[in-house]
């Protein structure tokens, strides 16, 4: 079935750094592609997606383009800020649910 | 329009005893999904709801029940609550199953004792 992999980190940055989270996907077809961001102490929010191959999702400064060569869906920010710090999700839909790798917690220091 | 809600936030059990844990779905979601999350690890698929009727469930042994209601409320029960049953449980609400991506509650923190 579809499933992802992520980079597991943990993940630290001074402020301003660049970001880069890799994803890659094993997936019947095309299926739509996420990431969602879990701040401390709340659920998951989606952070963005895309729906087919090629497309490129982007949401606050961060984006990820469905690769379908390489099979994968890397998040990316220019410049991170101290308010990025969280834990970081790529997903994929299965039959009847979502997804998820194990996460990436991301902490960025001033 | 209002987004997914939890109830309670958080939560103490004994071991052995049961708990009921509530969702309401964002309006005009159809669907809802509950998940577990240990401490430090990405959400499990515990079992999904649409329209009333249950429609796919992850690996959770039966004392792990749920209900949806005619509002697409829902309710997570767990039965003979053990120790490894601590977690944070999430309720996810969407339209027409999981391809156009889910909204998730806050969460209800588990703790059994």
């Amino acid at each position: 079935g579809n499933s992802v992999t992520q980079m597991e980190g943990p993940v630290t940055l001074s402020e301003e750094a660049f970001l880069t989270i890799n994803c890659t996907y094993t997936a019947t077809g095309y299926p739509s592609l996420f990431w969602y961001v879990q701040y401390p102490g709340e659920g998951l929010q989606l952070l963005l997606k895309a729906t087919k191959a090629d497309d490129k999702g982007s949401n606050k400064g961060f984006e990820a383009t469905y690769r379908k060569e390489t099979t994968s869906f890397h998040l990316e920010k220019g410049s991170v800020q101290v308010s990025d710090s969280a834990v970081y999700f790529c997903a994929v839909p299965g039959n009847n649910d979502m997804r998820f790798g194990a996460g990436t917690r991301l902490t960025v220091k001033p | 329009e209002t987004g997914v809600t939890q109830s309670p936030t958080h939560l103490i059990k004994t071991r052995g005893q049961q708990v009921t844990l509530r969702c309401s779905s964002q309006s005009g979601h159809n669907t809802v999904s509950w998940y577990q999350q240990a401490l430090g690890q990405g959400p499990q698929f515990i079992f999904q709801y649409y329209r009333e009727e249950e429609n796919g469930r992850g690996n959770f042994p039966p004392r792990f029940s749920g209900l949806q209601f005619p509002n697409y409320s829902s309710e997570l029960n767990v039965n003979a609550l053990e120790l490894d049953d601590s977690a944070l449980y999430l309720c996810a609400s969407s339209l027409a199953g999981s391809v156009y991506g889910y909204t998730f509650g806050s969460g209800t923190r588990l703790t059994v004792v």
